[in-house]
């Protein structure tokens, strides 16, 4: 057990709707990083927050939207779903933003749209 | 652009004989490499890390990668496998400096299935 916690586990939806995937970070880590798992695009980087504020950005869609909240959950919002947007969504969090942090990942969110 | 290729996205072996998972990322000045572990429905985990230092650095069950920066390679090699390690394994890799922060740029993975 990493220490990171994803809610929910599974998320079953159809095309055109929102969603909300949530992230708790491991007690005392500040900086939440978003990446998308899919089958043609393999892991790919979305978005990282250190402690509330956005510090990069990556392949991450304008239909989606992040944000890390004061008391250092964060949220990823999907908006107007396609099908592919089917995909398992993990959050990972590090004490620091920089690159000498270790990550620690989630279990993960998995997204089916219908 | 930031890349790195794992050279063999499926990887069949017997149990008890040597493996080599190869990963080769695209140069930069400063990097530091990961390999994490995906087991079937479970999230990652982080297998070894490279931050400095040796360029050999090893896991707690039994893998070793080399970091070759004149190959900008960081292979994953274990010299008897198990069942168990049945998994996806993916390289990683972050680029010190410039607006990288802590993102990690992640190969394809390399399934390896660990037959009787």
């Amino acid at each position: 057990d990493s220490g990171v916690t994803q809610t929910p586990k599974h998320l079953i939806t159809a095309t055109g709707q929102r969603v909300t995937l949530r992230c708790s970070p491991r007690s005392g880590d500040l900086s939440v990083y978003w990446y998308q798992q899919s089958l043609d695009q393999g892991l790919q980087f979305l978005i990282q927050y250190y402690n509330g504020e956005e510090r990069a950005k990556g392949n991450i869609l304008e239909r989606f939207s992040a944000q890390q909240f004061p008391d250092l959950h964060s949220e990823l919002n999907l908006s107007s779903l396609e099908l592919g947007d089917s995909a398992l969504y993990f959050c990972a969090s590090s004490v620091g933003p920089s690159e000498n942090y270790e990550q620690y990942f989630g279990p993960g969110t998995r997204l089916t749209v219908t | 652009a930031q890349s790195v290729t794992q050279l063999d996205s499926q990887v069949p072996v017997f149990e008890e004989a040597p493996v080599e998972l190869r990963c080769n990322y695209s140069s930069s000045v400063s990097v530091y490499l990961f390999w994490y572990v995906q087991y079937p429905n479970q999230g990652l985990q982080l297998l070894l890390k490279y931050l400095s230092g040796s360029t050999l650095v090893e896991s707690i069950n039994g893998f070793e990668a080399e970091f070759n920066k004149s190959q900008t390679s960081f292979h994953l090699r274990k010299p008897s496998v198990h069942i168990s390690d049945t998994a996806e394994y993916f390289c990683a890799v972050k680029y010190a400096g410039g607006t990288s922060y802590g993102k990690l740029t992640f190969g394809q993975g390399t399934i390896l299935t660990v037959h009787p």
